[in-house]
């Protein structure tokens, strides 16, 4: 099916592990976005791509690290997790006209 | 970077309209202004975006001032369904085709019966 998905869902890890979530979305849109989103907070942008093989950083780039080797695939990497990165986590691509088409979130907990 | 102001908290009885204010007194003249909602824990959903026209679709219209220096968000009849965290953003370019759009803590809309 046509759309953006996420994986996984939801994650448990431990403080110091390195974490990977998947994004991948299948409309060849050029903009793909991360965001996180903290219990009564809005949205943060953590990353964003215009294109494949470019990037760059958002508000709260700190400890995470993206790439963008195929327009389809844009995966967020915490290379050292912390407990202050305990968050839901959104992905989300969009056309040129800005509409963003979010995936379900992936839940991820730092212990 | 433009910014938005938005109410946190807004209610509306179920068939009224629905009006969402948010103030963008930063905007420059190539910046558009969208909406989005967020139903519970799920990922944003798109409303509806416009530059300096009012717009209007099959879910909502939005006013802009002449000045563009406000929007207000119109859903005509509301539903429970509509209860929502709405966000007001401003698409900000980055340089080199790029853009960003920064959420804010958006106006948490309760319909109520």
């Amino acid at each position: 099916d046509a759309g953006i998905t996420q994986s996984p869902r939801y994650k448990i890890t431990e403080t110091g592990r390195q974490v990977t979530l998947m994004c991948h979305q299948t409309w060849s849109h050029s903009y793909m976005f991360w965001y996180r989103q903290d219990l009564g907070h809005g949205l943060r942008l953590i990353y964003y791509s215009a294109a494949a093989d470019i990037t760059d950083k958002g508000e709260v780039p700190d400890g995470y690290v993206v790439s963008r080797s195929k327009t389809e695939n844009f995966p967020l990497t915490l290379e050292s997790a912390t407990r202050s990165q305990t968050s839901v986590y959104f992905c989300a691509s969009s056309t040129v006209t800005g509409e963003l088409f979010f995936g379900e979130g992936s839940r991820l907990t730092v212990l | 970077d433009a910014k938005t102001t938005q109410p946190p908290s807004m209610d509306c009885a179920e068939g009224r309209a629905a009006n969402l204010p948010c103030n963008h007194s930063t905007i420059s003249g190539n910046e558009y202004v969208y909406w989005y909602r967020q139903i519970h824990s799920q990922g944003p959903q798109y409303i509806i975006h416009g530059l300096k026209n009012n717009e209007t679709n099959e879910m909502a219209s939005l006013i802009i001032t002449e000045d563009r220096k406000s929007s207000t968000l119109i859903l005509p009849h509301a539903t429970l369904r509509d209860t929502a965290v709405y966000y007001c953003i401003v698409r900000v370019y980055s340089g080199a085709g790029s853009y960003q759009l920064t959420f804010g803590k958006g106006t948490k809309l309760s319909v109520i019966p």
